[in-house]
C-alpha cells in the first residue's frame, strides 16, 4: 500500500449504529487530519493530530471520536448520528519539515462515503 | 472570521479558452495550496506557493500568490477536457496544523 488509504470505502448506518472509519498513511508523516465534505460546503476541518497528540478539535459534535494510535494510523468512532452528518470523510497526512521552512503539503486518501440513515 | 473565496463557483468553458480562478483569503497565511477533485475521488496536490511572488506551472496550469492582496490565481491555458475538475485552494494557520478551504471552483470544459 501506498499514499494514505482509507476504509471502508463505502457506509452506511442506522442512527443507533456504532461504528468505525479507518485511515492509514504510508509516508512517514507526523500529522493526521479528518476532513467532512459535504454536498455544498467547503471541506471543513473536524481533527488534527500531530505525534499522536490531538492538537486541533473544531467544534466537532461528541457523537464523533477520534482515536490516533500511532503517527500512521488514525480512526473516527461513530455513534449516535443525524442524517446531517451523511458525507465523504477524507483523511489527510503532512509531514512539517523544520530545515528550509515549514511546508505543510497535505495528501488525501480516497475518503469514506457515509450515508446515516 | 477566517474566510477562504474562490470565484467563480461555477465555470464552464470551451476547449482552447483560456481562463483565471481567483482565490482571495483573509488570514495572514504566506502559503497557499492548490488541490484538484475529480468527481468521486479524493484531492490530489497540484501547487504549493510558499512565498510572494511565487509562481509554479504544470501543463496548461499556472499558478501565482500575492501575499500582500491576499490573493492567488490558478490560469487555465488552452483547456482541455481533461482538465474539468473541481479546483479548491487552501490556506494554512501559521503557528497552527489548521487549514482553510475555499469552496472550489467546479470547472468544466466542453469539446
Amino acid at each position: 500500500e501506498t499514499g494514505v488509504t482509507q476504509t471502508p470505502r463505502h457506509l452506511v448506518m442506522g442512527m443507533t449504529n456504532k461504528k468505525s472509519l479507518k485511515c492509514e498513511q504510508h509516508l512517514g508523516h507526523n500529522a493526521m487530519y479528518w476532513y467532512k465534505q459535504s454536498a455544498k460546503k467547503p471541506l471543513e476541518l473536524m481533527f488534527v493530530y500531530n505525534f499522536k497528540e490531538q492538537t486541533e478539535n473544531n467544534s466537532v459534535p461528541s457523537r464523533f471520536s477520534p482515536e490516533c494510535p500511532n503517527s500512521s494510523h488514525l480512526f473516527l468512532h461513530l455513534h449516535t448520528l443525524q442524517p446531517e452528518d451523511s458525507a465523504l470523510y477524507l483523511c489527510a497526512s503532512s509531514q512539517e519539515v523544520l530545515a528550509g521552512g515549514r511546508y505543510n503539503e497535505q495528501f488525501f486518501g480516497p475518503g469514506t462515503r457515509l450515508t446515516v440513515l | 472570521e477566517l474566510k477562504v473565496e474562490q470565484n467563480p463557483l461555477f465555470l464552464s468553458m470551451q476547449e482552447g479558452k483560456n481562463y483565471t480562478i481567483y482565490c482571495n483569503y483573509s488570514t495572514t497565511s504566506d502559503r497557499l495550496y492548490w488541490y484538484r477533485q475529480d468527481p468521486g475521488k479524493s484531492l490530489e496536490s497540484l501547487f504549493v506557493l510558499l512565498s510572494n511572488g511565487a509562481v509554479k506551472q504544470e501543463g496548461r496550469l499556472m499558478a501565482s500568490l500575492d501575499t500582500k492582496a491576499r490573493l492567488s490565481t490558478l490560469h487555465i491555458t488552452a483547456a482541455v477536457h481533461d482538465l474539468s475538475a473541481t479546483y479548491f485552494c487552501a490556506v494554512d494557520i501559521p503557528g497552527t496544523y489548521k487549514y482553510i478551504f475555499g469552496t472550489g471552483t467546479r470547472l468544466k470544459v466542453l469539446a
